[in-house]
Parts: C-alpha cells; sequence; structure tokens
C-alpha cells in the first residue's frame, strides 16, 4: 500500500530552470493539493485539483504550473525557477471534499 | 488578518505529562473544519485528528483529543500522557468554503513540542 509518493525526494537546480515535482497516490482520491512550507509561514496552498482535467489556485500560485491528466498523478512544475521557491513541497490528497487530507513525505527543493 | 494563530512556538512538558497546544481560528462561515497534523523531524505530515463545526462532541483519537470551544473560536489539541516519540512541530488547520474551495485547507504557524524524559 504505497498511498501517495512524491519524487525526487531532494533535488538542487539553478536559477532559470525548469523543475517538475511528481506526485502519485494510489488512493484514488478525487482531490489533490500542493503545498509548500517555508519557515515562519507553515505551510501555504500552491494548487489544488478537484478531479482529472480541474485545476485552480491556492493562496500562492504565482510561478507555478500544474496538470492533472490522470486521477492519481499531479505533476508541479517550476517553469523557471527562482530563489525564492527555495522551499519544502508536499503533496496532498483526499477522498473528497471536505474530507481529511493525507501527505506525502515532502521534496526539498533547492534553487542556486 | 492570520486565519489559524499559534501563539506557543515552542513548548517543553515532561514525560508522562498532559500538554495542551493552543490553536485559534478565525472564519465567518458557519460550516468548517479543524485539523491538527504532527511533523516529526524526519518531515512528514501525520493526520492526528479532527473537529467539524457542527460536531457537538469533542474529538478524540487516543491519547489526542481537540479541546473545541466554538464561541471563542479556539480549538486547542489535548495530549494526555506524553511521550518521547510525541517530541515534533504540531500544525493546526482549518477547512473554509463551499464547493471545491471548500477542501482548502490554512495552516498556522505550528508550535514545536518537546518532550523531556
Amino acid at each position: 500500500d504505497a498511498g501517495i509518493t512524491q519524487s525526487p525526494r531532494y533535488k538542487i537546480t539553478e536559477t532559470g530552470r525548469q523543475v517538475t515535482l511528481m506526485c502519485h497516490q494510489t488512493w484514488s482520491h478525487s482531490y489533490m493539493f500542493w503545498y509548500r512550507q517555508d519557515l515562519g509561514h507553515g505551510l501555504r496552498l500552491i494548487y489544488y485539483s478537484a478531479a482529472a482535467d480541474i485545476t485552480d489556485k491556492g493562496e500562492v500560485p504565482d510561478g507555478y504550473v500544474v496538470s492533472r491528466s490522470k486521477t492519481e498523478n499531479f505533476p508541479l512544475t517550476l517553469e523557471s525557477a527562482t530563489r525564492s521557491q527555495t522551499s519544502v513541497y508536499f503533496c496532498a490528497s483526499s477522498e473528497s471534499t471536505r474530507q481529511t487530507q493525507y501527505f506525502g513525505p515532502g521534496t526539498r527543493l533547492l534553487v542556486l | 488578518a492570520q486565519k489559524i494563530t499559534q501563539t506557543q512556538p515552542g513548548m517543553f512538558v515532561q514525560e508522562k505529562e498532559a500538554v495542551t497546544l493552543d490553536c485559534t481560528y478565525d472564519t465567518s462561515d458557519q460550516s468548517y473544519g479543524l485539523f491538527w497534523y504532527k511533523q516529526p523531524s524526519s518531515g512528514e505530515m501525520i493526520f492526528l485528528i479532527y473537529q467539524g463545526s457542527y460536531d457537538e462532541q469533542n474529538a478524540t483519537e487516543g491519547r489526542y483529543s481537540l479541546n473545541f470551544q466554538k464561541a471563542r473560536k479556539s480549538a486547542n489539541l489535548v495530549i494526555s500522557a506524553s511521550q518521547l516519540g510525541d517530541s515534533a512541530m504540531y500544525f493546526c488547520a482549518m477547512r473554509e468554503g463551499r464547493g471545491n474551495a471548500g477542501n482548502m485547507l490554512t495552516f498556522g504557524g505550528g508550535t514545536r513540542l518537546m518532550v523531556k524524559p
């Protein structure tokens, strides 16, 4: 029972490069989410998806792109990475609206 | 204005004692949910307990209970009989809104709990 996985777990990249963070869940949950965690800010929602092909912005969407062609995958792309995007990124999923969200292990991203 | 406020950046508790982690929230919705998550040093986010705004009883899950005071807009986490493995960051979060947006979580800044042997 893999649950929700993220890859890579650690990533170092350079300013201006494109980076894609992967998220995969095996529960067939409808909802998926991307958060970033920074010191002093807790977790903040970047994007979420209610189902395949349905995505919407969260609190801090600028500089990020998401897609969801399959229910189980929800990749997050930084089109041109900036140092301010250095963070820990968490993917989460929930079965339906208003249900508990379960989190992946996180990806630590460093942008040089 | 902060929607979720956790006023205790860090706390110590003696092993086997109970501890209360504070959380206050701000919403104008009648229907909302409150969550607590634990983040150990390994980094994962672990769901602990949930309280719905219409739930009349305080939620309990093993050694965790949620002291829900709706009029005061507080949702404090109580951990009974603390264990060394309880040392971690604890986050309070709120779900509010309707439709697809009603599944979005807003998190507080967290409280670091350290259990002393």
